[in-house]
């Protein structure tokens, strides 16, 4: 079983701190995917990343993918309370019979103070 | 996420008995997958199907629970002789190929009382 472990599973910040999401495996993922999502609806893709080392920039956000593909950061700079919302990391199994099922992390809580 | 259609939003059922969760895909996809989620959790793997096939369903419970995609319609979650630990929000996703993220739908919130 591939695990995902997410950190830290709860975080409470003000407007314009700084923050990182960390997303670790013991396992090698093909891609890893960034979530959000919000009270009452499905998750929405952030972005995708691939190549071990891969660094990919959304505005105030930057994802980072391991070198050895097996974990991902997120961070994201000057924080505002639009980022609120609960941030998944989920993991792209390779091979096998089930190539592109996701395994989740258990997610980030961002709270972002006025 | 207009694309992918899931109904109800809301579904209660008394203990014992069936839920029918339904899922239109997007437009030209054709992998569908199922998750469940707990409040405040992360998403929980059920099942991936393709158009009449169920392709992996190491997430779901081996009782009770069947999915399927048929040729024509929605993909359905069946979910029989529900229990209180059914309650979660069900959340279905359809991608065009393994390569591409998903696409996420609104979800089911199912309640058991």
């Amino acid at each position: 079983t591939q695990l995902l472990e997410q950190s830290p599973q709860f975080l409470s910040i003000q407007e314009g701190e700084n923050l990182t999401v960390y997303c670790n495996s013991s396992s090698v993922f093909s891609s890893l995917q960034w979530y959000r999502q919000e009270p009452g609806e499905g998750p929405v893709l952030l972005v995708t990343v691939v190549t071990g080392g891969e660094v990919k920039k959304l505005k105030r956000l930057t994802f980072q993918f391991g070198d050895a593909r097996k974990d991902s950061s997120l961070h994201i700079t000057a924080a505002q309370p639009g980022d609120t919302g609960l941030y998944l990391c989920a993991g792209v199994h390779a091979g096998g019979t089930s190539y592109g099922k996701l395994t989740f992390g258990q997610g980030t809580i961002l709270t972002v103070h006025p | 996420n207009a694309g992918v259609m899931q109904n109800p939003r809301h579904l209660v059922r008394r203990r014992g008995q069936e839920a029918r969760l339904r899922c239109s895909p997007m437009k030209g996809h054709s992998h569908v997958y199922w998750y469940r989620q707990l409040p405040e959790e992360g998403l929980k793997f059920m099942v991936y199907l393709q158009k009449e096939n169920i392709i992996d369903e190491s997430g779901m419970p081996k009782e009770r629970f069947s999915a399927e995609f048929p040729k024509e319609g929605p993909s359905i979650l069946r979910i029989q002789q529900v229990v209180r630990g059914d309650s979660a929000a069900y959340f279905c996703a359809s991608s065009p190929d393994e390569n591409y993220g998903y696409t996420f739908g609104s979800g089911t919130r199912l309640t058991v009382v």
